[in-house]
């Protein structure tokens, strides 16, 4: 079983300033995929950053990076110089290394602030 | 970039009747696709997956005799509410696997509302 843990209902940033958004996960799974998922007021899901937990080196994805750090179960995203486009939720993910089982945290609120 | 299309985006029924939703992967097969339900300002949670050709996993507390599912073939998924009540207005997400199994792709989702 896999449960994500998103402790920040909602966050506000300054546009070009960096935000950091945490997330917990708790898996007992040895291989798996962590995500960070958007979602505009569309609703559209949209793939952020992608980290396979067998690689140690932190994902990165232009502005939006992670801090995996496996031992705490520990996730999080930074977002350096936000954009107002930045504005959405934002869901922390967990699935099983073959895809199944995707299971979501409750979503942080990200607010960029112009 | 693969598209996964969801049909209708929005649909209004009335109580009591049924409602289908698909879910089209547009451009690679699926052999797995997933159905999520998401209430307003809260998260998704994984109702069901269904693979292609078997019968869809039900995650627990959901009604596998309210919310059919069918994967009829590797490009479509549906998800047909039963009897709808005005409980089951939502907004509905599907996403799918792509064969390699590497990528998962999200619909635009479909909001139902049961009046």
């Amino acid at each position: 079983a896999q449960t994500v843990t998103q402790s920040q209902p909602e966050m506000s940033v300054q546009e070009a300033e960096t935000v950091t958004l945490s997330c917990t996960y708790d898996t007992s799974e040895s291989n798996y995929y962590l995500f960070w998922y958007k979602q505009p007021p569309s609703r559209q899901m949209i793939l952020v950053i992608r980290q396979e937990a067998y690689k140690q080196q932190n994902a990165t994805e232009n502005r939006f990076s992670v801090n995996f750090q496996k031992a705490a179960k520990s996730f999080s995203l930074k977002i350096s110089d936000s954009q107002l486009g930045d504005t959405a939720m934002y869901f922390c993910a967990s699935a099983t290394y073959n895809n199944n089982d995707m299971r979501f945290g409750a979503g942080t609120r990200l607010t960029v602030k112009p | 970039g693969a598209v996964v299309s969801q049909h209708p985006s929005w649909v209004i029924c009335k109580s009591g009747t049924s409602v289908k939703i698909e879910c089209r992967s547009l451009d690679f097969q699926a052999t797995t696709m997933f159905w999520y339900r998401q209430f307003p300002k809260q998260s998704l949670m994984l109702m069901a997956t269904s693979n292609e050709g078997s019968k869809a996993t039900y995650e627990q507390g959901v009604e596998k005799d309210k919310f059919l599912i069918n994967h009829a073939s590797l490009t479509l998924s549906t998800l047909t509410v039963t009897s709808a009540h005005p409980e089951d207005s939502s907004f509905y997400i599907c996403s799918a696997q792509s064969h390699s199994g590497n990528t998962i792709y999200f619909g635009e989702g479909s909001w139902l509302t049961v009046v």
